[in-house]
């Protein structure tokens, strides 16, 4: 079974402090993970993936394969940063095909200065 | 704007009723997804396309929903005999899977969505 899970339905940091959003997920397969953004009253928009290893907004992500984990992480949080934040996976099927894309309850983050 | 649209973005309607949403993705993308959210809850998985045929759907599905993506393009959702536990968000995204690529699973690009409220 596809599973994501985010303990933390709201985080709240001051402006500066670090930010560490979790996700753990269960999927036996080999997976893609993947950060979605849902800034206030916008759509809800992809963040980082793990295969592209990139820092976006400042947001790193570590995929840990043993630990099943793909935790979100920014050492200075931005008031701008505030927003709710879905963890998502999507499981391969065969050698070439990849499915459907599970997500978790999401994380609401409030930055406050 | 050529990104996902869904319409109509609200409809209220009378337990017993059907309902009809519409998704038009992103031009040349080949998937297509269909997303439900209630208050509090992440996105869940209802079901999804990749041209026109319909590769998975979740449990959560009922024998009152039916989805198509007739032509590969545009995407239905109708909702027969609607109860009070079908209001939510209705959500459609799209995207471009390239199989055997190094990003074999492309980005979703989501809607605003379609909300429902049954009374």
């Amino acid at each position: 079974a596809q599973r994501v899970t985010q303990p933390e339905k709201l985080l709240s940091v001051f402006k500066g402090a670090p930010v560490e959003l979790k996700c753990n997920y269960s999927y036996s397969g080999s997976p893609e993970l993947f950060w979605y953004v849902q800034y206030s009253r916008q759509r809800l928009q992809l963040l980082l993936r793990h295969i592209s290893r990139e820092s976006i907004k400042g947001f790193t992500a570590d995929l840990n394969k043993g630990e099943t984990s793909f935790h979100l992480k920014k050492p200075f949080a931005q008031e701008e940063d505030s927003a709710m934040y879905y963890c998502a996976l999507s499981g391969r099927m065969t050698t070439d095909s990849w499915g459907k894309f599970q997500f978790g309850a999401g994380t609401q983050v409030v930055v406050t200065p | 704007d050529t990104g996902v649209s869904q319409d109509p973005r609200h409809k209220i309607t009378k337990r017993g009723q059907n309902v009809t949403f519409r998704c038009d993705p992103i031009s040349e993308h080949n998937r297509l997804y269909w997303y439900r959210q209630t208050l509090g809850q992440g996105p869940e998985f209802l079901t999804y396309f990749q041209n026109e045929a319909q590769l998975e759907k979740s449990r959560l599905l009922s024998d009152r929903f039916s989805a198509e993506r007739p032509k590969g393009s545009f995407s239905t959702l109708e909702i027969q005999r609607t109860e009070q536990g079908d209001s939510a968000m209705y959500l459609c995204a799209s995207s471009i899977s390239r199989e055997g690529s190094q990003f074999p699973t492309g980005e979703l690009f989501f809607g605003e969505g379609s909300r429902l409220t049954v009374l």
